[in-house]
């Protein structure tokens, strides 16, 4: 069972607020990654980071920002919430690089978050 | 364009039969396919990866095979139990880039019904 944790599980909040959704590994992973997946979809990548200090924007465009100030913490926050970032966050890191055959991506349970 | 596509969408079956899940893919240069299962309301759970030179894996009831010249794999789930209702997601990575990009396909949702 891999050692990755996010919290909050689920949060509805209102527009305009303020959030930051936590997601800590115990594994000592230096590549950490966050998805957004809305229901019957694909996982689109909106940030990842290689390493303490380094955050990078993924494939999908998002509001949202990442910090990684220590290996095992990277939190995502929305500055000022609206209903349009209605989404399941999921965190994952990993072992070693996508392109290897043996790199593992281990992912959180999710985080559910409803703007109203 | 790189995408994997899979099918059936959902599928419903009974306990104890078995089924086989499709994933095309036409992602370029090919690295190596995954299988996830993800629970509703959970994250996804790996369950085999394959790289080009694997033709097919297993993980208990789980069997996975891949064909890279047709660019096909399948998921084929034996003695299917009601646990198996989740939705099961195709993964392929690319090596043409230095990030090692994943494409995920949308899933196929299994119901199993007792």
């Amino acid at each position: 069972e891999a050692d990755i944790y996010q919290t909050p599980r689920y949060l509805v909040i209102g527009t305009g607020k303020k959030i930051t959704l936590e997601c800590s590994q115990t594994m000592g992973h230096d590549k950490m990654y966050w998805y957004q997946q809305d229901p019957g979809m694909e996982l689109h990548l909106i940030h990842y980071s290689y390493g303490v200090n380094s955050t990078e924007k993924g494939d999908l465009s998002s509001e949202s920002t990442v910090s990684r100030i220590r290996t095992e913490h990277f939190p995502l926050t929305l500055e000022s919430a609206r209903p349009s970032h209605t989404s399941q966050y999921l965190c994952a890191s990993s072992d070693a690089g996508w392109m290897t055959n043996t790199g593992e991506l281990f992912f959180g349970e999710g985080s559910r978050l409803t703007v109203l | 364009k790189n995408q994997v596509e899979q099918s059936p969408q959902s599928l419903i079956i009974l306990e104890g039969k078995n089924c086989t899940l499709q994933c095309n893919y036409t992602v370029s240069p090919f690295s190596n396919l995954r299988w996830y299962k993800q629970d509703t309301g959970r994250g996804p759970v790996s369950l085999t990866i394959m790289t080009f030179s694997e033709n097919t894996k297993s993980n208990g009831r789980y069997t996975a095979t891949l064909d890279a010249d047709t660019k096909q794999s399948s998921l084929h789930i034996t003695a299917s139990q009601l646990s198996d209702s989740a939705s099961y997601i195709c993964v392929v990575s690319d090596r043409g880039s230095t990030l090692g990009r994943l494409y995920f396909g949308r899933g196929t949702q299994l119901t199993v019904w007792p």
